[in-house]
């Protein structure tokens, strides 16, 4: 089955830094999707990206699609306490196919 | 827009029993899909509906989970019995193209 590599795992930055994380894939998706997870809440999804080199904004973070298709990165700028949470990246392959695999999460703390 | 319903939020059962938890997508959405997500995990989809058909249930444990979607609308999953290693969230997420939206999950703790 399809694969997710997230990394990393967790980080700790201070605030008011920049912050990057990536997820590769084994096969080629036509969708990535980047959800954020706070505590005893499901994901939130915070940016689309429907094509190979798409790069997409949504306030501090932007995310882009890879031109290989195997995978996308995911930047925030300046970060706020409020960042902290777990950040998933979500992949789906196939015209038409509807199927959504996600990869393990990195755990982004920040210290203020 | 109201978003995806999920209840109960929190549900403890002892092994062996059985449960059920219920979801209600967002209007319109023909994609509905069941996650379980293990504490410090990502989600790993359970089974995936389109309307009311099953188009995956690949991962679906059919010895203990079942899941249905009468009508195409609301959905139900049901474990019986439950097992230790099924304390989870269970999420119930729709889509309508390509964006997938999440309900905020039952937490499971099988005891």
């Amino acid at each position: 089955g399809q694969q997710l590599n997230q990394s990393p795992q967790s980080m700790f930055i201070q605030e008011g830094e920049d912050v990057s994380m990536n997820c590769t894939s084994s096969s080629i998706f036509n969708t990535w999707l980047w959800y954020k997870q706070d505590p005893g809440e499901g994901p939130v999804l915070l940016i689309a990206l429907y094509k190979a080199g798409e790069l997409t904004s949504n306030g501090r973070l932007t995310a882009q699609f890879g031109i290989t298709r195997k995978d996308s990165f995911l930047n925030i700028s300046a970060s706020i306490p409020s960042d902290v949470g777990i950040y998933f990246c979500a992949g789906r392959s196939g015209a038409g196919s509807y199927q959504l695999t996600f990869g393990k999460g990195t755990k982004l703390s920040v210290i203020p | 827009e109201a978003g995806v319903a999920q209840s109960p939020r929190y549900k403890i059962i002892e092994k062996r029993q059985s449960v059920a938890f219920w979801c209600n997508p967002i209007s319109g959405h023909a994609t509905l899909y069941w996650y379980q997500q293990i504490l410090g995990q990502g989600p790993k989809l359970l089974i995936q509906f389109q309307n009311n058909g099953v188009v995956d249930d690949s991962q679906l444990p059919k010895d203990r989970f079942s899941a249905e979607r009468l009508k195409g609308v609301d959905s139900t999953l049901k474990i019986q019995p439950a097992k230790l290693e099924d304390s989870a969230v269970y999420l119930c997420a729709s889509s309508e193209a390509r964006k997938a939206f999440f309900g905020q999950g039952t937490r499971l703790t099988v005891v």
